[in-house]
């Protein structure tokens, strides 16, 4: 499972509440993503980060934000969470073998947040 | 930018075969295939890169045709185990950066 863990699993908020989720990981990896997934919509890209404090935004990051202070933690904050945030978020972590520009992405187990 | 994945559902018996195709309208580094089932993250299932290459894990396969910027994904003789959504996601540009955009995914049934 490439030692990835998310927090929190589940979590329900209102309208307007700040929130924060974490993706820690064991490795040492040091590309790090965050996808949100919804129905007929796959999974879409929020921000990535290449290192520490090296973070970038992916195809829907209006909303959200993201730091990386440590290599291990990558967090995902939404200033002031709306409904149209309910969804399922996933961390991943690109793993390259040695010689290649591409790896594989491990996913976490998801966090699912329901914005009331 | 989202590459548009083919058919969206596809339901099959045991042993029957099927094809998910992947597009996508930019120049492509990598694809990459996934599966998910219900309730769990996505599952690495192999990785294409450009050059045409193809690739198989057990009895599913893979090809990447750079030129046309498509990919598809080949399961033979269906398992049950085979159910889930299979998703493409590409990599564009010159690779190195790790950040895939998926497609809408593919739901896949197999029957027994």
């Amino acid at each position: 499972d490439a030692g990835i863990t998310q927090s929190p699993r589940h979590k329900v908020t209102e309208t307007g509440t700040p929130v924060t989720l974490r993706c820690h990981q064991t490795e040492n990896h040091r590309y790090m993503y965050w996808y949100r997934q919804d129905p007929g919509h796959g999974l879409r890209l929020i921000h990535y980060s290449y290192g520490v404090k090296d973070t970038d935004k992916g195809e829907v990051s209006d909303g959200y934000s993201v730091s990386r202070s440590k290599t291990e933690d990558f967090l995902l904050t939404l200033e002031s969470a709306t409904s149209s945030q309910t969804s399922v978020y996933f961390c991943a972590i690109s793993v390259k073998p040695k010689g290649r520009d591409t790896g594989e992405l491990f996913f976490g187990e998801g966090s699912r947040l329901t914005v009331l | 930018q989202q590459p548009v994945q083919s058919p969206q559902a596809v339901i099959l018996r045991e042993g029957e075969d099927a094809v998910i195709n992947c597009s996508s309208s930019k120049a492509l580094y990598s694809v990459h295939w996934y599966r998910q089932k219900h309730g769990e993250a996505p599952v690495f299932l192999m990785i294409l890169l450009k050059g045409g290459e193809q690739k198989g894990h057990d009895k599913i396969s893979a090809s990447f045709n750079e030129k046309k910027q498509q990919s598809s994904l080949y399961l033979t003789a269906s398992q049950l185990s085979y159910s889930g959504t299979y998703f493409c996601g590409t990599e564009i540009g010159s690779g190195n950066t790790g950040k895939l955009i998926f497609g809408q995914g593919t739901t896949l049934q197999v029957k027994p």
